[in-house]
């Protein structure tokens, strides 16, 4: 079945440090590939996707590119803020039906 | 948009009790899915609604069901309810058709004591 792995967290930057959190994925065919974002107590806000394989999706600062020959999605921002500590969730989903989620990765910036 | 709201927001249930969560789908979507997120995991997919016929389903037992209305309002029931069901559940709304992201609801806090 689909699957979406993440890398560990919690992830602890400096403010305007550079962020990378890194995804691959497992898929029978050819899955849209999505960034959501979930701030304390809130639910899921979407960050950014991507349709097709060499899409790049961006939003915010953050960008994630669709590797296809290397099943990943990896998500970076050049300059974090304080305002960007959050749990961050990779998805996928095929054709329409269910997401997909990794584990998450908690991501804490200081000032 | 009119966003996807959910009620209750927090909720505490005892063990063996019933449950039912409600959602309201952003106007517009046809679609509504239920997400199961426990502390600290990524959110789990229990099942989707589509035009108020269940149309997919996760690896949730039987005491988890749903329904969708005519106006694509959706419930989430959960019988006989277990510790391990105290998570935060979530909804989301789509419009199939376009292939558009889901949008999703702020959630409900169950706690089961």
């Amino acid at each position: 079945g689909n699957s979406v792995t993440q890398m560990e967290g919690p992830v602890t930057l400096s403010e305007e440090a550079f962020l990378t959190i890194n995804c691959t994925y497992t898929a029978t065919g050819y899955p849209s590939l999505f960034w959501y974002v979930q701030y304390p107590g809130e639910g899921l806000q979407l960050l950014l996707k991507a349709t097709k394989a060499d899409d790049k999706g961006s939003n915010k600062g953050f960008e994630a590119t669709y590797r296809k020959e290397t099943t990943s999605f990896h998500l970076e921002k050049g300059s974090v803020q304080v305002s960007d500590s959050a749990v961050y969730f990779c998805a996928l989903r095929e054709n329409g039906q269910n997401f997909v989620f990794g584990p998450g990765t908690r991501l804490s910036v200081l000032p | 948009e009119t966003g996807v709201t959910q009620s209750p927001t927090h909720l505490i249930k005892t063990r063996g009790q019933q449950v039912t969560l409600r959602c309201s789908s952003q106007s517009g979507h046809n679609t509504v899915s239920w997400y199961q997120q426990a502390l600290g995991q990524g959110p789990q997919f229990i099942f989707q609604y589509y035009r108020e016929e269940e149309n997919g389903r996760g690896n949730f037992p039987p005491r988890f069901s749903g329904l969708q209305f005519p106006n694509y309002s959706s419930e989430l029931n959960v019988n006989a309810l277990e510790l391990d069901d105290s998570a935060l559940y979530l909804c989301a709304s789509s419009l199939e058709t376009t292939g558009k992201a889901s949008l999703f609801g702020p959630g409900t806090r169950l706690t089961v004591t």
